[in-house]
This record gives structure tokens, C-alpha cells and sequence, in this order.
């Protein structure tokens, strides 16, 4: 069975850091594209970057040089290391697998950058 | 970037009647691209069509989808109750991946 479990989340001030993990069980994470998406309270989704290997990465212009998005094959794990945090990345992170379209995502960790 | 903007923002339908939501690109979206996902308050996305009109596995047949270009559409062709929702597109032919904005399908 496929599974997605978020962890990382919590408060942190304004221009800190945090570094969510994402472990995936059911398949092999190497094999697959695999991306955060985020919602902030009461919004839509938005997709914040994708790895496929580590010269296929890619962002989304508002977390492009802050986020950087990586994987441990050996853990089966993905991670997202958040730095310069502001107030308008409070939102649910969900991670999801998939290129064509996102099959399967985790339940999402909540990250709340406040002061 | 290709801008999704979804229409209406909310659909009000009784049980059994046809919903048909519309999802416009900015630009033409190459390949029909194009995925749509239900999300329930409180739930995860789940993935109900992918490359515009296939449908993801396990989901109903009365849910199709269809489009080309920069125009697609999601029709549910007879509403239940188990179908209130917001739905999303979301385009993956370019980077930035994008989302439209939603559209929340009500339930009389």
C-alpha cells in the first residue's frame, strides 16, 4: 500500500527555518516525481517545487532561493528545508507523487510562521 | 506561467442533476496536461482525472472530463451527495505546475 506521512511542521518566527520530511512507503520515492503543495488556511492549493533527481528540480518563483527541495533514497524520504520563513508560507504542506498529475498525497503537516 | 481560472467559484445543485465546471487557460495547455481533484473539508486532494479526460483509478464513471487547448471542463453527470466538494484543475504540461482557484460544488 502506497503511503505519504508529512512531519517538520510547527511555529516558527518570521525569517527562521524549518525542514519538513516526507516518508514514503509502498514504492521506491527514486523512481518517481515527487513535489510539496501547499494551502494556506481557507485557500486554494499551491504547488511549491518538485524533484525528480538532483539536476531535475524545479520551484515556484515565490519560494525559489529560500526552499530547497532534496531526497534520501536510502530512507525513502523527501525533504523540504525552508529558510527565511515569512508569514505568507503559513499553510498545510502536503506532499504528492506523481509528474502527470499528483496520485497520491500525504495528509500534510502544518507549518505556522508567526512572531 | 499558465494562469487556471475556474468558473463558477461555487455550483448550488439538488441530487441527481448534471454539474458541469469550467477550468480556462492562460495559454494553451500542450498534451491536455490537465488534472482534477476533489478536496473535502478536512481531507487530502484526491486525483479524479488526469490528461483532461482519464479518469484516476477507482473513480466513478459519472465523472468525466473533456477539453483541449485552453479550455476544459469537469461535468458530473448526475450529482450525489457524497460529491460536495471543492474541485481543482491543475495544469503539469509547464513549470510552474499550477492550480485554478476552485470551484465548490454544493449539495441541496
Amino acid at each position: 500500500e502506497v503511503q505519504l506521512v508529512e512531519s517538520g511542521g510547527g511555529l516558527v518566527q518570521p525569517g527562521g527555518s524549518l525542514r519538513l520530511s516526507c516518508a514514503a512507503s509502498g514504492f521506491t520515492v527514486s523512481n518517481y516525481y515527487m513535489s510539496w503543495v501547499r494551502q494556506a488556511p481557507g485557500k486554494g492549493l499551491e504547488w511549491v517545487s518538485m524533484f525528480y533527481s538532483t539536476t531535475s528540480t524545479y520551484y515556484a518563483d515565490s519560494v525559489r532561493g529560500r526552499f530547497t527541495i532534496s531526497r534520501d533514497n536510502s530512507i525513502n524520504t523527501l525533504y523540504l528545508q525552508m529558510n527565511s520563513l515569512r508569514a505568507d508560507d503559513t499553510a498545510v504542506y502536503y506532499c504528492a507523487r506523481g509528474r502527470f498529475g499528483f496520485d497520491f498525497w500525504g495528509p500534510g503537516t502544518l507549518v505556522t510562521v508567526s512572531s | 506561467e499558465i494562469v487556471l481560472t475556474q468558473s463558477p467559484g461555487t455550483l448550488s445543485l439538488s441530487p441527481g442533476e448534471r454539474a458541469t465546471l469550467s477550468c480556462r487557460a492562460s495559454q494553451s495547455v500542450s498534451y491536455n496536461y490537465l488534472a482534477w481533484y476533489q478536496q473535502k473539508p478536512g481531507h487530502t486532494p484526491r486525483l479524479f482525472i488526469y490528461d483532461a479526460s482519464s479518469r484516476a483509478t477507482g473513480i466513478p464513471d459519472r465523472f468525466s472530463g473533456s477539453g483541449s487547448g485552453a479550455d476544459f471542463t469537469l461535468t458530473i453527470s448526475r450529482l450525489e451527495p457524497e460529491d460536495s466538494a471543492v474541485y481543482y484543475c491543475q495544469q503539469y504540461n509547464t513549470s510552474p505546475w499550477t492550480f485554478g482557484q476552485g470551484t465548490k460544488v454544493e449539495i441541496k
